[in-house]
């Protein structure tokens, strides 16, 4: 079945680093991958999405890649910020079951 | 102004009893959702409904089961409670079906004594 696969955290940055965050998948189709946030407490929010091979999805500095070749969708972000610590989830859409399979979850930290 | 939104924020119970978490959209989206996230983050879909109609109903204990009055709630009670219940609970809603953004509410933490 269809899947998602996400490096492990956390992730531990200094302000103002490079972020990459792996995410590979496996899926029949041409399914949507997205990528969403979660803050301390709060719910997930969709950071960014891509619909089709070679789209890239990019929302506060965020980016991410739709790669069928490497059937892949890493997110990365040039300069990460204390406020980005969050969990990130990326996730694909199922159009055989019509679900969102989510990855794991990777935890950033973020440290001034 | 909230999208979706669910309540309690928090339900803290004793094992055994009977309990509900209610859901409301105000996007106008035809998809509803519940999923359960775990200590670990990692979340999973319980159940979805598609204008009250429900499509996605997991493998999950036949203590939960959910509503949908009318197509801007969906409301999930659980029977029986039990300790491995102890989770987040997330409802979610969509304009369409999964390949749609699916909007969060904020969570119901529960907690089984």
């Amino acid at each position: 079945g269809n899947s998602v696969t996400q490096m492990e955290g956390p992730v531990t940055l200094s302000e103002e680093a490079f972020l990459t965050i792996n995410c590979t998948y496996t899926a029949t189709g041409y399914p949507s991958l997205f990528w969403y946030v979660q803050y301390p407490g709060e719910g997930l929010q969709l950071l960014l999405k891509a619909t089709k091979a070679d789209d890239k999805g990019s929302n506060k500095g965020f980016e991410a890649t739709y790669r069928k070749e490497t059937t892949s969708f890493h997110l990365e972000k040039g300069s990460v910020q204390v406020s980005d610590s969050a969990v990130y989830f990326c996730a694909l859409s199922d159009q055989n079951t019509d679900k969102l399979i989510f990855g794991t979850g990777t935890r950033l930290q973020v440290f001034p | 102004d909230t999208a979706v939104s669910q309540t309690p924020k928090y339900l803290v119970t004793q094992m055994g009893n009977d309990k509900s978490i209610k859901c409301e959209q105000n996007l106008g989206h035809d998809t509803m959702y519940w999923y359960k996230q775990d200590s670990k983050k990692f979340l999973k879909i319980m159940f979805s409904y598609n204008n009250k109609e429900l499509i996605i109903n997991e493998t999950v204990p036949n203590r939960f089961s959910p509503k949908s009055p009318d197509k801007a709630h969906l409301n999930l009670h659980i029977n029986s409670l039990e300790l491995g219940d102890s989770a987040v609970y997330f409802c979610a809603s969509s304009r369409d079906r999964a390949n749609q953004p699916q909007h969060f509410g904020d969570g119901t933490r529960l907690s089984i004594l």
